[in-house]
């Protein structure tokens, strides 16, 4: 049982590029979220979805898009990015009793130059 | 919505108990949380309490919920040097499980 996998563990992107941050889990767990985990300020919501083809905006979500065409996947994609977006990125997936049940990737640490 | 405080650090010898403490802002919430983060790892339940208890108790960890100072508090018991991380707590925003609202984090650094 692998929980919750995110790929990559590290990426340097320039300013202006696009990548995608993978986050995969095998629980088949209905909730996935994507959080941002900045100095001082702990983690911020930035898209979640409840469900395949349901997805919606957190605190944070301009800079950012995600799909949800399969309950075990929820890319993140930067579509422009940008040095504001550098930043550790943690998926997060809960089961039908909501977020007691939550596991954490293990985080992608994105620099943006 | 919800915002949540914490303190950023808090350093304790081993042996002694250590308390972290949080305020929050709304009261909606089901569940409150707390999580901790090793060094480059991702974030671990520790434990949750649910809103309408006063305490709860789980082998070295004790949380206690004011509900009507809006304050969560985590207390371990023995702290060992493993317990070194970062703990947060977290909140649902507007009562929504799947919607966390985090505080800043409080280091707890165990000295030998």
């Amino acid at each position: 049982n692998a929980g919750v996998t995110q790929t990559p563990k590290f990426q340097v992107l320039k300013t202006g590029q696009s990548m995608t941050l993978q986050c995969a889990q095998d629980m088949n767990h209905e909730y996935m979220s994507w959080y941002r985990q900045d100095p001082g300020m702990g983690l911020r919501l930035i898209h979640y979805s409840v469900g395949a083809g349901i997805t919606d905006q957190g605190e944070v979500p301009n800079g950012y898009n995600v799909s949800r065409s399969t309950t075990e996947d929820f890319p993140l994609r930067l579509l422009s990015a940008a040095p504001s977006q550098t930043s550790v990125y943690f998926c997060a997936s809960s089961g039908p009793r909501g977020i007691t049940e939550a596991f954490f990737g293990q985080g992608t640490r994105l620099t943006v130059v | 919505g919800e915002d949540v405080e914490q303190s950023l650090f808090l350093s304790v010898r081993e042996g002694d108990s250590s308390v972290i403490n949080c305020t929050y802002t709304d009261s909606s919430s089901t569940y409150l949380y707390w999580y901790k983060q090793e060094p480059g790892a991702g974030l671990q339940l520790l434990t949750y309490i649910f809103s309408n208890m006063d305490m709860k108790q789980d082998q070295r960890l004790t949380v206690l919920l004011n509900k009507k100072d809006k304050h969560l508090s985590l207390r371990i018991a023995d702290t060992q040097t493993g317990d070194s991380a970062i703990y947060f707590c977290a909140g649902e925003d507007g009562g929504a499980t799947n919607k966390l609202i985090f505080g800043t984090g409080t280091l707890l650094a165990v000295q030998p």
